[in-house]
């Protein structure tokens, strides 16, 4: 069973250019949350999806930042006119639900830098 | 809001040694997960508890969740420099459709 695929893992924008962010949930999870870590920091929840809905996004800057997680394909992290504070790792997390007590599986994350 | 405290922040042990971090809630969770981060690397999941008092054992770690599920504990005994890395825990609270992780706890281990 392959496990949550983030991609790209490394990522370098210049200030003003938009930045895509890609996640593929494990196979069967339909839950996908997305986290931002800074250096040296904890995780940082930003939002949480299922299928087609946004469940919580209470993390996510209100300007800029925004999720997706379609019928078909992976949910995508999008991060218009990036600015140099939106440098960080972002993780993907999928599990199969909330209600029952299923833990979170982590992608490798994306790094991404900006110029 | 909810919080998820840990304590604490920062460790050094020498190899060998035993020690103990915690993890508290400011509400009572229906369950509590841990999580370890190598350095450069993703959160993996290690254990969940569910029950009020449940200890569950994982080789050199033992968890603990607190009878009144506002608090966790990770047990490490022999500390070996493979366990460096960021333990987290994370809570969730029921009725609430979302885990909220803790700060972290960073171990680093001298030889």
């Amino acid at each position: 069973n392959a496990g949550v695929m983030q991609n790209p893992r490394h990522l370098v924008r210049r200030r003003g250019q938009e930045a895509r962010l890609r996640c593929s949930p494990m196979k069967g999870h339909s839950h996908v949350y997305w986290y931002r870590q800074l250096p040296e920091e904890g995780l940082k929840f930003m939002v949480y999806l299922q299928k087609e809905n946004i469940i919580d996004e209470s993390g996510m800057p209100k300007e800029r930042f925004s999720a997706e997680f379609p019928k078909e394909g992976p949910s995508i992290l999008r991060i218009q006119q990036v600015v140099r504070g939106d440098s960080a790792a972002y993780f993907c997390a999928s599990s199969t639900s909330v209600g029952r007590n299923q833990p979170q599986h982590f992608g490798d994350g994306t790094r991404l830098s900006i110029l | 809001g909810q919080q998820v405290m840990q304590i604490p922040q920062y460790q050094h042990v020498q190899e060998g040694e035993d020690f103990t971090t915690y993890c508290n809630s400011s509400t009572t969770l229906s369950n509590i997960q841990w999580y370890k981060q190598r350095p450069g690397g993703h959160p993996v999941f290690l254990i969940q508890l569910v029950k009020s008092g449940e200890v569950k054992k994982q080789k050199r770690l033992t968890f603990q969740f607190g009878e009144a599920k506002k608090n966790s504990s990770r047990h490490i005994t022999a500390t070996q420099t493979t366990d460096v890395g960021t333990y987290f825990c994370a809570g969730q609270v029921p009725s609430y459709d979302k885990v909220i992780f803790g700060p972290g706890t960073s171990l680093s281990v001298i030889p």
